[in-house]
Order: C-alpha cells, then sequence, then structure tokens
C-alpha cells in the first residue's frame, strides 16, 4: 500500500511564501501530482514531478525527491484565493494498474 | 463534452435504496476514475477504467458497489442497500490514458453529493 503524510493545516500571510511538505512510502512510484481543492468544489491539477529536481509554473512551484519519498509545493506572492486545501497525489504500478492515492490534504489559510 | 459531467449533483436516499451516479467524461479520455471523500477527508479510490481494460475494482468497500462504463464512455455508479456510512461527495475524474500522457493530471467532475438517511 501506500503511505502518505501532509501537514493538516497551515497559515501564511499575503504576499509571502509558503512551502506544503509531503512524504511517501510506496513501491513502484511512477509520479507525484498536486491538486488545490477550494471549499466545496472539486479539486483541480496544479503539478506533476517524476524526475528528481523542481518544476516551476508561474507562483507555483514543485520539487520531488525520489530516493527522500519527499515533494513540496512552494506558492509565492500568496493570494487570498490560494486559500484552499492542496492535495498530494502519489501514482504507483500495483496488481498491473497504475493507481494514484491521494493524501488527504493541506489547509491552506492566506491571511491579511 | 468540455468538461467531465456528473448527475445528480445532490441525492438524498433512504437508508436501503439502491443509487446510481452518473459520469459523463471528457471526450477522448480514456481513462475514467472514481472516487469519494467524506466530509473534512481525503479522496478515496474506488474504480479504474482504462481503455478496454478489465478495470481496478480494488477500492469498492464492499460488494454493494459496482460500476460500469459502456462504450468506453459514460460510466455509472451503483451503490445497492445504501447505508448512512456510504454518505460522501463521489467524485468521477478522467484522463488521457497516463501511459501515453504520463503529466497529464485528472479533470474532475463536480461531484455527487450523497446524503443517506
Amino acid at each position: 500500500g501506500q503511505n502518505i503524510d501532509q501537514p493538516t493545516e497551515m497559515t501564511a500571510t499575503e504576499g509571502a511564501i509558503v512551502q506544503i511538505n509531503c512524504t511517501y512510502q510506496t513501491s513502484g512510484f511512477n509520479g507525484l501530482f498536486w491538486y488545490q481543492q477550494h471549499a466545496g468544489e472539486a479539486p483541480t491539477f496544479l503539478s506533476y514531478n517524476v524526475l528528481d529536481g523542481l518544476e516551476e509554473k508561474g507562483r507555483f512551484s514543485s520539487f520531488l525527491s525520489r530516493s527522500k519519498g519527499y515533494s513540496y509545493l512552494l506558492l509565492k506572492e500568496l493570494q487570498m484565493k490560494d486559500s484552499a486545501s492542496y492535495l498530494c497525489a502519489v501514482r504507483a504500478f500495483s496488481g498491473g494498474y497504475q493507481k494514484v492515492t491521494f493524501g488527504t490534504g493541506t489547509k491552506l489559510q492566506v491571511i491579511p | 463534452g468540455a468538461g467531465v459531467s456528473q448527475s445528480p449533483s445532490n441525492k438524498v436516499t433512504e437508508k436501503g435504496k439502491d443509487v446510481e451516479l452518473r459520469c459523463d467524461p471528457i471526450s477522448g479520455h480514456t481513462a475514467l476514475y472514481w472516487y469519494r471523500q467524506s466530509l473534512g477527508q481525503g479522496l478515496e479510490f474506488l474504480i479504474y477504467f482504462q481503455g478496454n481494460s478489465a478495470p481496478d475494482k480494488s477500492g469498492l468497500p464492499s460488494d454493494r458497489f459496482s460500476a460500469e462504463r459502456t462504450g468506453g464512455s459514460v460510466s455509472t455508479l451503483t451503490i445497492q442497500r445504501t447505508q448512512q456510512e456510504d454518505s460522501a461527495v463521489y467524485l468521477c475524474a478522467s484522463s488521457a490514458s497516463p501511459q501515453k500522457y504520463p503529466n497529464y493530471g485528472y479533470t474532475f467532475g463536480s461531484g455527487t453529493r450523497l446524503t443517506v438517511v
């Protein structure tokens, strides 16, 4: 099975930078995703990492270290609309299928 | 269609009744997934369809749950003899083939909020 850990909640100030960490334990690793989910809405895809290193996409960046089973999502120039839950999800080969397992999410509150 | 469409958006049912939830994925997406999310919880994997391959049913919590995907497009998730613990938001997602396009994420529908009373 897979084990994915993220902090439950975080608070950060508008305009600041915040880093949301995710650690995982899995066999057959085949990629890590980050999703954003606003309250009462469906998750939306933010980023994908399969190789070690940093992927940058505008204000959002995602980092992966496969050897450490570790990823982080970096949000820069925080805006109030960034208040949401951020879900780390790991894809792995399991029983002949590629399965994506989600963490329980980190609820980020951006304050003025 | 332009996005993943789920119906109904809300469903209230009595304990013991059967329910059917529908998902219409993005045209051309070969992969379709069902997850459920209880209040304040993460997404729990239920079932995964990929093209014409046998589905991965390993996440279905009991034999009261079943799903089918007709013609490689629309999917129906059926819950028989519903129980109160089945109350959750049921989310459907689709994607291009993860084998061909591994860096593509899922596109989720808006979900069906199921309440069993």
